[in-house]
Order: C-alpha cells, then structure tokens, then sequence
C-alpha cells in the first residue's frame, strides 16, 4: 500500500509568516513529487514539481525533499491571505499518482 | 495551450440513474485520469487510461467505467447512482513521459444525487 501522509490541518499563520507544510510517503521507489494548491470548492493546481533531494525555489514557494527520511515539505514565505486554501501533496510511484488528504492553511490578515 | 476541460460542469441526478462524464485533456497529452473527491476522504483515484487501455484501476465498484477514445478524450460512466456517489470528479491528464510526469487537473464535473 503506497501512502501519503500530511497533517490535516488547520495551520494558522499571520501575514507576512513562513508557512511550512510536511508530507510524508511510504513508497521507496517514488520517484516525482508534487504540491498542488486547491481553493475551497475549485480543483487543484500545480505549484511545484520537485525530482531530487535538495531545496527548490519558485518565487515565494520553495519544495523541499528528502528521499532517505521520505518526505517532502514546502514553504511560502510572506504567507499571503491568498495562499488560504488546502495543500495537497502528490507522489508519482510506478507511474500512479498517490495524494495525500491535504492540510488546510488559513493565512491570518 | 488549452488546459484540461470538463464537461458537464454541474449535474443533479436521482438515485439508480446513470452519468456519463467527459474530459478532454490538454493537446498532446496521452493520459487521463479520473479522481473521485468528497470533503471527508479526500481525493480517491477511480482509474487511468493510456492510449485507449486501462492501465491502472482503483477500489471502486463495477458501477463506475471508463473509457478513452483514438483523440485520448475520456468517458467515465457511473450506473445505478446511489446517494454517496455525489462528489467532485476531476480529471487530470498527463504526457505519460516517466518519471517526470505531471498531472494537470480539470475543473471538476460536481454531481449531485437526489
């Protein structure tokens, strides 16, 4: 059974803060890792893509991976009332895509 | 390049009626994907096809089917609806190209069972 892990939620943070978002998976041989963003009622949307250990940075989002401790994070910095929306982490394994349930983050004005 | 499109968006059906769902991935793109999405769990993988075949399939009951077409548009099918059934259904499609692959969402088709 492959599985991704995030903690629900909700994550509170003030405007201007650094919101940091974990998930975790089961599945060794997974190989490409994903952050989708979905507003309340919308379908998800790709924010970041992220394939090797390391930091990865897009504007204020940066992905973070960690292949031998099986998780993967991200972080917005100069967290945005706009970026209130749930989080969902995605896992590309044997070419099947796994999500996992999303955190839900509320940015604080 | 056009995203991923979904048709009908909305839908309101009585129970033991079926629905038929399309999606047109985006132009290029050889795979599709059907997730079914409710509030409490979350997004549920139906199934996935690749040049007109099923490759992956989901814990779903026989009730909901699917197929996919020459262009690699894509039909799901759900008879005999029953009142859990009402959800979010989201497609995603994808290029198939390994291990960089990345799914591109619909957006969505909301089905409500009466």
């Amino acid at each position: 059974q492959k599985e991704v892990e995030q903690n629900s939620g909700p994550l509170s943070v003030p405007e201007g803060a650094i919101a940091s978002l974990n998930c975790t998976y089961s599945d060794r041989v997974s190989q490409s890792f994903f952050w989708y963003r979905q507003y309340s009622g919308k379908s998800p949307e790709l924010i970041m893509s992220i394939y090797s250990n390391g930091d990865k940075e897009d504007g204020r989002f940066t992905a973070q991976l960690n292949k031998a401790s099986q998780y993967v994070s991200l972080l917005i910095r100069d967290s945005q009332p706009s970026d209130s929306a749930t989080y969902l982490c995605a896992v590309n394994a044997g070419n099947q895509f796994y999500f996992g349930t999303g955190t839900s983050l509320t940015v604080i004005p | 390049k056009a995203g991923v499109t979904q048709t009908p968006r909305y839908l309101i059906k009585t129970r033991g009626q079926q629905v038929t769902l399309s999606c047109s991935p985006i132009s290029g793109h050889r795979s599709v994907s059907w997730y079914q999405q409710t509030p409490g769990q979350g997004l549920q993988f139906l199934f996935e096809y690749f040049s007109e075949t099923q490759r992956n399939k989901g814990n779903f009951p026989g009730r909901f089917s699917g197929r996919q077409f020459s262009n690699s548009r894509s039909e799901m099918n759900v008879s005999t609806l029953e009142l859990g059934d009402s959800a979010l259904y989201l497609c995603a499609s994808s290029l198939f190209s390994g291990r960089t692959d990345t799914q591109y969402f619909g957006p969505g088709t909301r089905l409500t069972v009466l």
